[in-house]
Parts: C-alpha cells; structure tokens; sequence
C-alpha cells in the first residue's frame, strides 16, 4: 500500500515564525501535492509537484513556498506563519503525469497563535 | 475553467434509508474519483470512475458517471452509521495541467 506520511500530527506556532512541514511518501509517486482545507471551503490547492526540483503554484501559493529536492519529500514552508494560516494540511501523492488516483497522508493542524 | 458542484452540501439522513449525492462539473473531462473522509482523518479512495455509463459499487456504495451530462452520482443504499463521513467528488481537468478540481463536500449524518 501507498504510505504518505506527513512529520506532525498537530502544531502551534507563533506569529512570524517560520514553519516547515514534511511529507514523505514511499512509493516513488512523480506528483506531490499540498492543500489546505477549511470548514466550508473544501480543499484547495496551495503548490504541486511534478518531478523533483520541479514545482508549480496551485490556487492559494500565497504566504507559502515549497521545496522538493528529493522524489520521496515535499515540504512546504510558511515564511512568516500568520493567524489566517490556521488550518489542516493535507499532504498527497499520486503516480502518474496528472490526473491519477491520490494518496493522502493523515494531514497536520496547524494552529498560529 | 472547471468547476465541481456538489449536493447536497450536507445531509442528515435516517439509518436504512436510501440517498444520492450529486456531483457537477462544467468542462469536459475523462476522470472522476469520489473520496471519503472520517471526522479529524484524512482523505481515502472510494472510486474512480474512467467512462461514460461506468459504475462501481463497494458495500451499501454504488458511484455512476455520465460524461455526457457532466454528472456522477453517489447512491447509499439502506445506510447505516458507520458511514457517517464527509464525501468528496473530485474531477481531472482535461486540460494542460491535469489537475485535480474537488467539490467542496458532502457532510452526511446517519442517525439511529
């Protein structure tokens, strides 16, 4: 089975700190995702992945950068945490060059304080 | 663009009693996946549905599509608590990038 793995489960962080968050996944997936999702407006696309060093703005890049230096990890970074970053992260893989199943990892609530 | 409507956006329905929830989207497109989510969990594969007139079943779940009016479907069958959880369609954008557009989801309730 797919294992996507993200490092926290939970997080609080500070205002203006900055915040990395991991994803790992072990099924040499080509495409990598991060979302953030919020009550009422589903999920929503922050940066994707399609190779490695390779990366691509989703919907909402704003406030958040990414970086993939290797194909297993993909991490996305908050430069400058705020409050309005308060929200669950999702992690995804999937195989192919778009458009194929994707694996989630079990997400991380972040909460800025 | 394209877009992905759901409905309902929620749903509180009656164990054994049957229900559809709707999913909507406006450009062509040759993939659908339909995902299920458990409070504070993340998101799981239910189906993909590949073709028009396709339709995959698991359980008291059966997912259809119709490419041609641009509409699957997710039927529960004589529901039963355990399947308390928020739905999710999600359709591939045929287009250049082939990204994933997600429908905001369905939030149902199964009551005793």
């Amino acid at each position: 089975d797919v294992k996507v793995t993200q490092s926290s489960r939970y997080l609080v962080k500070r205002t203006g700190e900055k915040v990395f968050l991991e994803c790992v996944q072990d099924m040499d997936h080509e495409n990598m995702f991060w979302y953030r999702q919020d009550p009422g407006l589903g999920l929503r696309l922050i940066y994707f992945s399609y190779d490695v060093k390779m990366k691509e703005k989703g919907d909402i890049p704003e406030g958040y950068s990414v970086s993939r230096e290797k194909k297993e990890r993909f991490s996305l970074i908050l430069e400058s945490a705020s409050t309005n970053q308060t929200s669950m992260y999702l992690c995804a893989s999937s195989l192919g060059p778009g458009g194929t199943e994707a694996f989630f990892g079990q997400g991380t609530r972040l909460t800025v304080v | 663009e394209l877009k992905v409507e759901q409905n309902p956006l929620f749903l509180s329905m009656q164990e054994g009693k049957n229900y559809t929830i709707y999913c909507n989207y406006s450009t062509t497109s040759d993939r659908l996946y339909w995902y299920r989510q458990d409070p504070g969990k993340s998101l799981e594969s239910l189906f993909v549905l590949l073709s028009n007139g396709a339709v995959k079943q698991e359980g008291r779940l059966m997912a259809s599509l119709d490419t041609k009016a641009r509409l699957s479907t997710l039927h529960i069958t004589a529901a039963v608590h355990d399947l308390s959880a928020t739905y999710f369609c999600a359709v591939v954008n045929a287009g250049n990038n082939r990204k994933l557009i997600w429908g905001l989801g369905t939030s149902l309730a199964v009551n005793p």
